[in-house]
C-alpha cells in the first residue's frame, strides 16, 4: 500500500517568516495530495489540495508543488501568523481505485510572536 | 450547519466492556470513515464505508467493528476494548470518495481504556 512520509516532526518559525514542510509517498500511481490542519481539541480541516495533473497550486498566504517524478509535495507558508501555529498533516491517495487516504505522521508548527 | 457529530467526546471504560461511538454526518455523504490518531503515528485508517451496508477494512481494523445502516450513521463498535485501543479517534465523510474529495472530520472522540 501507500506510504507517507512527513518532515519535520516539528519546526519553529518566527512570525513573519516562512515555513515549509515536506512529503514524500511511495505509490506513482496516486493522484490526489490534500494537507490539512488540526487546531488543539479539533478535527483535521482540509487547507489546500493538489492533483497529479498540476505541478503547483497557491491559496493566498499557502502553496503546495507537486513533483510527480520524485513523488514528493511540499507545503509552503508565507508570513506566517500565531493563528498558523497548529498541526499539518499531508496524505496520499492510495492511487487507481483506491477509497483510502493515507496521511504522514504530522507536523506541530509553532510560529512565535 | 454541515457537520459530523461524534459521541462521546470522552470516555473512560475498563477492559472488556463493550462500547459504541456513535458518528452521524448531515451532508448526504456516501464516504465515511474511521481514523484512530496517535502520538508520532499520525492518523491511521481503521475503517471505512463506501455507502448503506457497504463497508470495508482499513490499515488497523483489528479489534473494531462498524456498521452502516443508514447513510448519515457510522457507528464504531469496539465489542471488547483493550488499553491499547486507548486513543483519539476521528469520524469523517466525504461526498466523491476520500481518495480524490475533500474529507470532514468530526470533533474527535479521546478513548482511555483502564
Amino acid at each position: 500500500g501507500e506510504n507517507v512520509e512527513q518532515h519535520p516532526s516539528t519546526l519553529s518559525v518566527q512570525e513573519g517568516d516562512s515555513a515549509v514542510i515536506k512529503c514524500t509517498y511511495s505509490d506513482s500511481a496516486s493522484n490526489y495530495f490534500p494537507w490539512y490542519k488540526q487546531e488543539l481539541g479539533k478535527g483535521p480541516q482540509l487547507i489546500i489540495d493538489i492533483r497529479s495533473n498540476v505541478g503547483e497550486k497557491k491559496d493566498q498566504r499557502i502553496a503546495v508543488t507537486l513533483n510527480k517524478t520524485a513523488k514528493h509535495f511540499s507545503l509552503h507558508i508565507t508570513e506566517t501568523q500565531p493563528e498558523d501555529s497548529a498541526v499539518y498533516f499531508c496524505a496520499a491517495t492510495g492511487g487507481a481505485g483506491s477509497y483510502q487516504l493515507t496521511f504522514g505522521k504530522g507536523t506541530k508548527l509553532s510560529v512565535i510572536p | 450547519e454541515a457537520q459530523v457529530t461524534q459521541n462521546p467526546r470522552y470516555l473512560i471504560t475498563v477492559t472488556g466492556k463493550k462500547l459504541t461511538v456513535t458518528c452521524s454526518q448531515n451532508m448526504n455523504h456516501e464516504y465515511m470513515s474511521w481514523y484512530r490518531q496517535d502520538p508520532g503515528l499520525g492518523l491511521r485508517q481503521i475503517y471505512y464505508s463506501m455507502n448503506v451496508e457497504v463497508t470495508d477494512k482499513g490499515d488497523v481494523p483489528e479489534g473494531y467493528k462498524v456498521s452502516r445502516k443508514e447513510k448519515r450513521n457510522f457507528p464504531l463498535i469496539l465489542e471488547s476494548p483493550s488499553p491499547n485501543q486507548t486513543s483519539l479517534y476521528f469520524c469523517a465523510s466525504s461526498l466523491g470518495g476520500f481518495a480524490n474529495t475533500e474529507a470532514f472530520f468530526g470533533q474527535g472522540t479521546r478513548l482511555t481504556v483502564v
